[in-house]
């Protein structure tokens, strides 16, 4: 069956755009994850969604980011006036319930000139 | 707070060799412990895992041991392929919690 999708695969844009992420989960999934992967580095975890709702949004880096999930499936990841550490790739996971193992989607690789 | 430490790399490997890639962990209770796979071009996709001490988690020839005593969980396989080339993520997980906190990552070459 289908995956999770991510959208756009790759992002390039200049400096102080705002981008929007999308993430489609698996039907059915009613937990949504977003995590960033610098180069180099390891998953930073952003925010998670329980249905509509984000209970704690601390693992977002800045104010200037922001999420939505609505409708209990397709999830936005907004970053506003983006910045160059921002360059990074996005990644959207999504699981049956939470606790449960996490399906990743393939990532959006966003890259800030 | 949970965090993952495993060994840097990139490991370099011929056909048919041993592999160990080493994982330890710091939690609070008793958490579960995944490895997470990334081949080239795709994304992320669970190995395998283990949810409490003494678990052998297992899958494509790879295997972990939950060991509790050196809050360690490292990956081994024991005949490398060319195909298995990739990062690999350790990870760890509250039991209750939603938060999965990863490793930086190994990557693995393996030579024909």
């Amino acid at each position: 069956g289908a995956g999770v999708s991510q959208s756009p695969s790759n992002k390039v844009t200049e400096k102080g755009k705002d981008v929007e992420l999308r993430c489609d989960p698996i039907s059915g999934h009613t937990a949504l994850y977003w995590y960033r992967q610098s180069l180099g580095q390891g998953l930073e975890f952003l925010i998670y969604f329980q249905g509509n709702s984000a209970p704690d949004k601390s693992g977002l880096p800045s104010d200037r980011f922001s999420a939505e999930r609505t409708g209990g499936s397709v999830s936005t990841l907004t970053i506003q006036r983006t910045q160059q550490e921002d360059s990074a790739v996005y990644l959207c996971a999504s699981s049956a319930e939470l606790n449960q193992p996490q399906h990743f989607g393939d990532g959006t690789r966003l890259s800030i000139l | 707070g949970n965090s993952v430490t495993q060994m840097e790399g990139p490991v370099t490997l011929s056909e048919e060799a041993f592999l160990t890639i080493n994982c330890t962990y710091t939690a609070t209770g008793y958490p579960s412990l995944f490895w997470y796979v990334q081949y080239p071009g795709e994304g992320l996709q669970l190995l395998l895992k283990a949810t409490k001490a003494d678990d052998k988690g297992s899958n494509k020839g790879f295997e972990a041991t939950y060991r509790k005593e050196t809050t360690s969980f490292h990956l081994e396989k024991g005949s490398v392929q060319v195909s298995d080339s990739a990062v690999y993520f350790c990870a760890t997980r509250n039991t209750g919690g939603f938060k999965t906190i990863f490793g930086a990552g190994t990557r693995l070459f393996v030579k024909a």
